[in-house]
């Protein structure tokens, strides 16, 4: 069965550097999602991108992110100057049509953490 | 603003016993709703889907729920649990307009003892 992945596991960095969170969704989807989970909280939606265009974007995703497709399969959040609050378990999920009923399958997750 | 509330935050049950999550969500206009599970160290799988119809939903791993429109709710119900499945549940409501972001509930431990 098709699955989302995500790379790396685990990300250490220090307040201030910039990450990359990296996501290759399933094949023939073509909405994508970042969701990240501070630890003890409820899984948050951040971002939403379809057709190299964010669709839809929370409070929480600020001038500090951005999303790419670089190319045919990978999907990228980008934190540009981390801070301690952004370590969290970040979440890339895809789906097929994105409107109407429809089912988001999700990665393993990518634990960040800010030192 | 929509929202999603889980009651139960721990749960600890016995092998063979019942299960019952309850899911309660604010928004009046149409929904779809979705149980995921997170098992130790793995990502969110999907449970179960109610986007209309029967208001029974079948999910996998012998998990079921019940839609009630006027209680808001999609209880998550498996008659006989087993020690696999200790995990988090979690539910999410999405409610269209310009994407499908889910919203989620803060989430329910489910430990089973063996």
């Amino acid at each position: 069965e098709p699955e989302v992945t995500q790379t790396p596991s685990h990300q250490v960095t220090q307040m201030g550097q910039e990450v990359i969170l990296r996501c290759v969704p399933i094949s023939n989807h073509l909405y994508f999602y970042w969701y990240r989970q501070i630890l003890g909280q409820k899984v948050e939606f951040l971002v939403s991108f379809y057709n190299n265009e964010i669709s839809e974007k929370s409070e929480i995703f600020d001038d500090q992110f951005s999303v790419e497709r670089p190319d045919g399969s990978n999907f990228t959040l980008k934190i540009r100057s981390t801070k301690l609050e952004d370590s969290a378990m970040y979440f890339c999920a895809s789906s097929e049509s994105g409107v109407g009923p429809d089912t988001q399958y999700f990665g393993p997750g990518t634990r960040l953490t800010v030192l | 603003a929509q929202s999603v509330s889980q009651h139960n935050h721990h749960v600890i049950l016995s092998e063979a016993a019942s299960l019952e999550l309850g899911c309660n969500y604010s928004y009046g206009g149409t929904v779809n709703l979705f149980w995921y599970v997170q098992y130790p160290g793995q990502h969110l799988q999907l449970l179960l889907k109610y986007f209309s119809g029967d208001p029974l939903v079948k999910g996998i791993k012998g998990f079921e729920a019940e839609f009630i429109k006027s209680k808001f709710s999609l209880n998550l119900r498996k008659p006989s649990v087993q020690w696999s499945d200790t995990a988090e549940y979690f539910c999410a409501v999405n409610a269209g307009g310009a994407t499908n972001k889910l919203i989620f509930g803060t989430g329910t431990l489910l430990a089973v003892q063996p």
